[in-house]
């Protein structure tokens, strides 16, 4: 079975732009996670999305936003980019909320 | 607020000398403890859910166990390619989200 996908791996920004970086989970998984990795802060919850809907939010700015199709598949948007957004954004996916999540091999993003 | 801590923050062994990584967590109403193992520009990848204390799961070299305040991986005669970074995180019923400590980098030398 195929792991969970993220693209793009690799992504350099400037200040004041947006990105959108995607993930498909593993077929037949309906929840997924969106998570920040930085090495001052470690791995942060973004937020989770199950059928379409946003279940559960970390503590970001409103700058930070995702979705979630009919398909599973997911992403996020990052606008008006700071140096500081500057960090692996992973993905995990999992059957049901609540259950074992599987992380994709993230996207690593540089704002300049 | 759930909590994670994980020590040490590195740890270096040699090849056949075994340890525990240790994960003293804080959380309201633990629904899953989980370990993970990082690869330097990789994703975390999957190894243990433990539910309850006393429980212990298996897995080639790495055994994980479970109390009320903390979780262990022991480390059995490890081999270089056990170099990583072991993540462990919570899940509790108030936060729901997986909440993570900040790793052990673990290198294992030949």
């Amino acid at each position: 079975k195929a792991g969970v996908t993220q693209t793009p791996r690799y992504l350099i920004k400037t200040r004041g732009q947006q990105v959108t970086l995607s993930c498909s989970p593993i077929s037949g998984h309906r929840s997924v996670s969106w998570y920040q990795q930085t090495p001052g802060q470690g791995l942060q919850f973004l937020f989770e999305y199950f059928s379409e809907t946003q279940r559960n939010k970390g503590n970001f700015p409103g700058r930070f936003s995702g979705r979630q199709f009919s398909n599973s598949r997911s992403e996020m948007n990052v606008s008006t980019l700071e140096l500081g957004d500057s960090a692996l954004y992973l993905c995990a996916s999992s059957f049901l909320i609540e259950e074992t999540q599987y992380f994709g091999p993230g996207t690593r993003l540089l704002v300049l | 607020e759930d909590q994670v801590t994980q020590s040490p923050e590195a740890l270096r062994l040699q090849e056949g000398e075994s340890s525990s990584l240790n994960c003293s967590y804080t959380v309201s109403g633990l629904r899953g403890l989980f370990w993970y193992r990082q690869d330097p520009g990789k994703g975390p990848e999957f190894l243990f859910t433990l539910y309850s204390a006393g429980e212990e799961k298996e897995k080639e070299r790495l055994k994980a166990t479970l109390t009320k305040k903390e979780s262990f991986l022991h480390i059995t005669a490890p081999k270089p390619e056990d170099s990583a970074t072991y993540l462990c995180a919570v899940r509790g019923t108030g936060r729901r989200a997986l909440t993570f400590g900040s790793g052990t980098r673990l290198q294992v030398q030949p």
